[in-house]
């Protein structure tokens, strides 16, 4: 069975900071690594799809890299702002479901 | 242009009773997926469509849960018999093919007293 694990399970950060979230997959047979921002009571936001022939996806101040070898993704977030502040959900697409992480609860504090 | 839509927003219901979820995916957008996430954690599958037809629903957790897509298009979700444990938010998705990204709707929250 798939698993997706993020860290941190939250993170609290001054404005201004770059920052670096975490996800890990267990399973290679990967389609696709997507991640979401969920604002509190709202749905999801897509930021950034990796497919799985790529390494990275960039927008604006956001970065997603994507290692298959070692079934990790990451999401750097550069000059941080208090609109940055959010839950960060990170998704494996083996087939067409998603597999989602609990997310990083993030703050950014101005 | 219109995003996912779903209603109602808000359902609340007693334990025992039936109730409809409703999403309206983006046009054109063949694939069509329902979510289901309880407080703290992300969202899990519960059901996916390509079309009309239930291509994977091996995430509805017993048989009070079933969806339909009678035409491709709008669908509802529906839970019988509801228990206090299914109070969650809904969330549904669409994506045009079904390998690219989903789109997701604001969700409905279930609240079973």
């Amino acid at each position: 069975k798939q698993e997706v694990t993020q860290i941190p399970a939250a993170l609290s950060v001054p404005e201004g900071e770059n920052l670096v979230l975490n996800c890990s997959f267990t399973d290679s047979a990967i389609y696709n690594l997507q991640w979401f921002r969920q604002d509190p009571g709202k749905g999801l936001t897509s930021l950034l799809l990796i497919q799985s022939s790529q390494r990275e996806q960039t927008s604006g101040r956001l970065n997603a890299s994507l290692d298959k070898s070692s079934g990790r993704s990451t999401l750097y977030i550069a000059a941080s702002q208090p609109g940055d502040s959010a839950t960060y959900l990170c998704a494996f697409q083996g087939a067409q479901k998603l597999v989602f992480g609990q997310g990083t609860r993030l703050t950014i504090n101005p | 242009g219109a995003g996912v839509s779903q209603t109602p927003s808000n359902k609340v219901t007693e334990k025992g009773k039936y109730v409809e979820l409703r999403c309206d995916p983006i046009s054109g957008h063949t694939a069509l997926y329902w979510y289901r996430q309880s407080l703290g954690q992300g969202p899990e599958f519960l059901i996916y469509f390509q079309g009309t037809g239930a291509a994977d629903d091996s995430g509805l957790p017993n048989d009070r849960f079933f969806a339909v897509r009678p035409e491709g298009s709008v669908s509802t979700l529906k839970i019988q018999r509801t228990e206090r444990g299914d109070s969650a938010v809904y969330l549904c998705a669409s994506s045009p093919t079904g390998i690219d990204t989903q789109y997701f709707g604001p969700g409905t929250r279930l609240t079973v007293l």
